[in-house]
């Protein structure tokens, strides 16, 4: 079956810091990754969607130069978190899908806990 | 954004009785799906319904896309321990460039 894989699990950085987080598909070319953020006990909330080679779309209240995402590969996305302060504690996921395909595969998650 | 509306958003309940979990948007989805959760772990794809009235059945679990295709349900039949989890229906369009749109979940606790 379709694998990503997220790297680090868990990470925890002091304020003000840059965190990066990596989300692979592992036996599959992603034609489109999404990035998503889950606080505790709540759904995932969808933060920005990227294709291979293009520029990120965003979601409303996401902000673009605070999450910088990159899709240089059908393999890779990274997402960045800059400047992170304590409201940026939160579980983040990543998605991906090949072609135009309503299925995504998930990755494991990143805690990020920012002190 | 296609708001999808997911009841109950808790349940509790003994191994062995039966539950239905249910999904409702006034938006038309061209496809719907059902994630199962794991504390600390990413959702997995339980199921896929594209097509109107189509059921689908994994195991112990029945899946059902509404005529319309606003709607979905969740059955489990005999529920054991094993299925405790959190359980995620997300629809999804052409429109929303394949974008996922996430019900607020339903949290399953089966106890012994």
């Amino acid at each position: 079956g379709a694998v990503v894989s997220q790297h680090p699990s868990r990470v925890i950085c002091k304020s003000g810091t840059s965190v990066k987080i990596e989300c692979r598909s592992l036996d599959f070319q992603a034609t489109t990754m999404f990035w998503y953020r889950q606080f505790p006990k709540q759904s995932l909330m969808l933060m920005a969607t990227s294709n291979e080679g293009s520029k990120a779309t965003y979601e409303q209240g996401v902000e673009k130069d605070k999450f910088l995402i990159n899709h240089a590969s059908l393999t890779l996305s990274t997402l960045t978190v800059t400047s992170a302060h304590p409201e940026d504690s939160s579980f983040y996921i990543c998605s991906a899908s090949e072609g135009a395909s309503y299925e995504q595969y998930f990755g494991p998650g990143t805690r990020l806990t920012v002190t | 954004t296609q708001l999808l509306e997911q009841s109950p958003q808790f349940l509790s309940i003994q191994e062995g009785e039966n539950l239905t979990v249910y999904c409702n948007s006034s938006s038309v989805f061209s496809s719907l799906q059902w994630y199962r959760q794991e504390p600390g772990e990413g959702p997995v794809l339980l199921v896929t319904v594209v097509t109107g009235g189509e059921v689908k059945k994994l195991k112990r679990l029945t899946f059902q896309f509404g005529d319309a295709r606003k709607d979905s349900s969740l059955h489990i039949t005999a529920a054991q321990p094993g299925d405790t989890g959190l359980y995620l229906c997300a629809g999804a369009s052409e429109d929303s460039g394949y974008a996922l749109n996430f019900g607020k979940g339903t949290s399953l606790l089966v106890t012994p």
